[in-house]
């Protein structure tokens, strides 16, 4: 069964405090890898697509690399800005309607 | 105006009222899809419409009900919905058939059942 596990659940830093979220997926035959970011009572914003094992995506203090089991979304000195919900999902090969999502990791950064 | 727009932003309604969201997306996708997302729980996908025709439904109660008269347009019709229906529904499109296959989402409707 095609599934996404995200971890922590929730992660708490201090303004400048570097960390990475996880993404643990099952699915047979990846098509595509995506991070998304959520904040309170608004609608998820695309972040990044990753497509295969090694590749990596910037933006600005956020960076995402993906391997063939997980996907790791790293924060490096992070703002009290970027705290949010940050989502990750997958697309099957077999499938490119339907996106799968993990639970989601809320980041609470502290000034 | 660009991406993914969703009417209203908030919903108040009683179990017996019948009422209607709306999704508009202005990026030349030819799918769209309705997500439910409910505190704590992962979203949950209801709807997909591939180039205006329904592929997917994910064992949704028969309160809900999905329009897409266009590829830039989508509906979910609501009726005698449960309190436990409450909560943000979203709106997403995507263009599977190109190399970025990433999904837009718009705002959200906030939906409260009373």
């Amino acid at each position: 069964e095609d599934q996404v596990t995200q971890s922590p659940e929730a992660l708490r830093l201090q303004e400048g405090e570097s960390s990475s979220l996880n993404c643990s997926y099952t699915v047979s035959g990846l098509r595509g890898l995506f991070w998304y970011r959520q904040d309170p009572g608004k609608g998820p914003e695309f972040l990044f697509t990753l497509y295969s094992a090694g590749e990596e995506k910037e933006k600005e203090r956020l960076k995402a690399t993906l391997t063939k089991k997980e996907s790791f979304l790293h924060i490096t000195a992070p703002k009290p800005e970027d705290s949010a919900t940050y989502l990750c999902a997958v697309q099957a090969v077999y499938n490119f309607n339907k996106f799968y999502f993990g639970s989601g990791t809320k980041l609470n950064v502290k000034p | 105006e660009t991406g993914v727009t969703q009417t209203p932003r908030h919903l108040v309604m009683g179990m017996t009222n019948k009422k209607s969201l709306k999704c508009e997306q202005h990026l030349g996708h030819n799918a769209m899809y309705w997500y439910k997302q409910s505190a704590k729980k992962p979203l949950e996908l209801m709807f997909v419409y591939s180039l205006e025709e329904r592929v997917e439904n994910n064992s949704v109660p028969s309160r809900f009900s999905p329009e897409c008269p266009n590829s830039s347009h989508l509906f979910l019709h609501l009726h005698t919905l449960q309190p436990e229906d409450s909560a943000l529904y979203l709106c997403a499109s995507s263009h599977p058939g190109q190399t970025n296959t990433e999904a837009f989402f718009g705002q959200g409707t906030r939906l409260t059942v009373v």
